[in-house]
């Protein structure tokens, strides 16, 4: 166990359906990310949240839009999703000195929701 | 453009051998890097973080080496065993806050 959980672990979605992604981190980190991961292609790093506050978006399609309601929860809301968006979504945290450091601090992450769309 | 690559999808060695794992990156100038280690259907879990003025780091069966003249980190694994194999993911700081992941190597070690 690293600390950070998501719910659910697995998703199957049609793409007219709207779900959300769920991240909780219980370890009294100030950033929290979301990443991608699909089939024989590297992490790729979506938002960043520094003290609830989005720090990055790399450039993601609108139909993913994040929310940090406070420093220990993240949820990614997913509406109007492509079979191409089918993917493992890691949650992670890390603990950062201050909003304007950077990140000398390794991520923990959390097990992944593997998602489908149909 | 910008580009982390690590030495070869997979890699195949002997239980008892070092596995060497490699990291090349272009047109970045990062300031640490890390290495993770990921199971099947988990996430990464840390292993190490090396910073720019750093040569070597250790930590137990684990050595890494950063090069910032060469662009590149190599990753040791002494003494290797069948729990050792995983895949392994370098990461640069490419950002405030955020890491750049190369695909990682498969690494696999024979009893």
């Amino acid at each position: 166990e690293t600390g950070v959980t998501q719910t659910p672990r697995h998703l199957v979605m049609g793409m007219t359906n709207k779900k959300s992604l769920k991240c909780e981190q219980h370890l009294g980190h100030n950033a929290m990310y979301w990443y991608k991961q699909s089939a024989k292609k590297p992490l790729e790093l979506m938002f960043v949240y520094s003290l609830e506050e989005r720090v990055e978006n790399n450039s993601v399609p609108s139909r993913f839009s994040p929310e940090c309601p406070n420093s220990s929860h993240l949820f990614l809301h997913l509406h109007t999703l492509q079979p191409e968006d089918s993917a493992l979504y890691l949650c992670a945290s890390s603990q950062g000195h201050s909003v304007g450091s950077d990140g000398y601090n390794e991520q923990f992450f959390g097990p992944g929701t593997r998602l489908t769309v149909l | 453009s910008q580009k982390i690559e690590q030495n070869s999808e997979a890699l195949n060695i002997q239980e008892g051998k070092t596995a060497t794992l490699t990291c090349n990156y272009t047109n970045y100038s990062p300031a640490y890097l890390q290495w993770y280690r990921q199971d099947p259907g988990r996430g990464p879990v840390f292993l190490l973080l090396i910073r720019e003025n750093e040569k070597e780091k250790r930590k137990e069966r684990l050595k890494v080496t950063f090069d910032t003249t060469l662009k590149q980190s190599l990753f040791h694994i002494t003494a290797s065993q069948p729990a050792d194999s995983a895949t392994y993911l370098c990461a640069l700081n490419t950002g405030r806050r955020a890491l750049t992941f190369g695909s990682g190597t498969r690494l696999q070690v024979q009893p």
